[in-house]
């Protein structure tokens, strides 16, 4: 069973503050690292798809990296905003396009 | 394109009763999954069809839930009888095996058994 984990499990940010979190996986036999954002009573919706180690995506104020000879990723929020407030997946690609998903890390703005 | 369909968003059930779910995944995309959700945890796989074949059912508790795909499109998911521990979202999600591991998600039904 692959173990996927995400922290913090949740985190309130102020508005125009900048946060990061973390998503975990096996560093052995890994074809992609995928960040969803999932937003209440909406479609989780996909973020990135990362395949490189040393990997790095920008969509515009978040970004994300990944190394995956340690079997890590992280997910940035520049200058949070409250429309930014949802939960963030991960999810470890591996073999017959499976996804295994982490946690999350459900993410509340503050105005 | 549109999106993933599914339906019903909201349903209360009380324990032991029936329910079914649909979904209608994007236009050609071969591979479509049922995902439950419980509150707090991420989603887990509960069953990959290929086209109108199932690849991986592993994780599926067949003594009370059972899917379909007859025509290699739209899909339902059944549970029957519902258990309180069955309360959950329950997501859809198509791929076209273009992108490795890409998938497109609906917006899922909350299920409640009381």
């Amino acid at each position: 069973i692959l173990n996927v984990e995400q922290s913090p499990q949740s985190l309130h940010v102020q508005e125009g503050d900048s946060t990061n979190f973390t998503c975990s996986f096996p560093s052995s036999n890994f074809y992609a690292l995928h960040w969803y954002r999932w937003e209440t009573a909406k479609s989780p919706e996909a973020l990135f798809v990362m395949t490189l180690n040393g990997d790095e995506k920008k969509k515009g104020r978040i970004s994300a990296t990944l190394n995956t000879k340690e079997g890590y990723s992280y997910l940035y929020i520049k200058g949070s905003q409250p429309e930014d407030s949802a939960t963030y997946l991960c999810a470890f690609g591996a073999a017959g396009n499976k996804l295994t998903f982490g946690g999350g890390t459900r993410v509340l703005v503050k105005p | 394109e549109a999106g993933v369909a599914q339906s019903p968003r909201y349903k209360i059930i009380e324990k032991r009763q029936s329910v079914a779910f649909w979904c209608n995944p994007i236009s050609g995309h071969a591979t479509l999954y049922w995902y439950q959700q419980i509150l707090g945890q991420g989603p887990k796989l509960l069953i990959q069809f290929q086209n109108n074949g199932v690849v991986d059912d592993s994780q599926l508790p067949k003594d009370r839930f059972s899917a379909e795909r007859l025509k290699g499109v739209d899909s339902t998911l059944k549970i029957q009888p519902a258990k309180l521990e069955d309360s959950a979202v329950y997501l859809c999600a198509s791929s076209s095996g273009r992108t490795i591991g890409e998938q497109y998600f609906g917006p899922g039904t909350r299920l409640t058994v009381t």
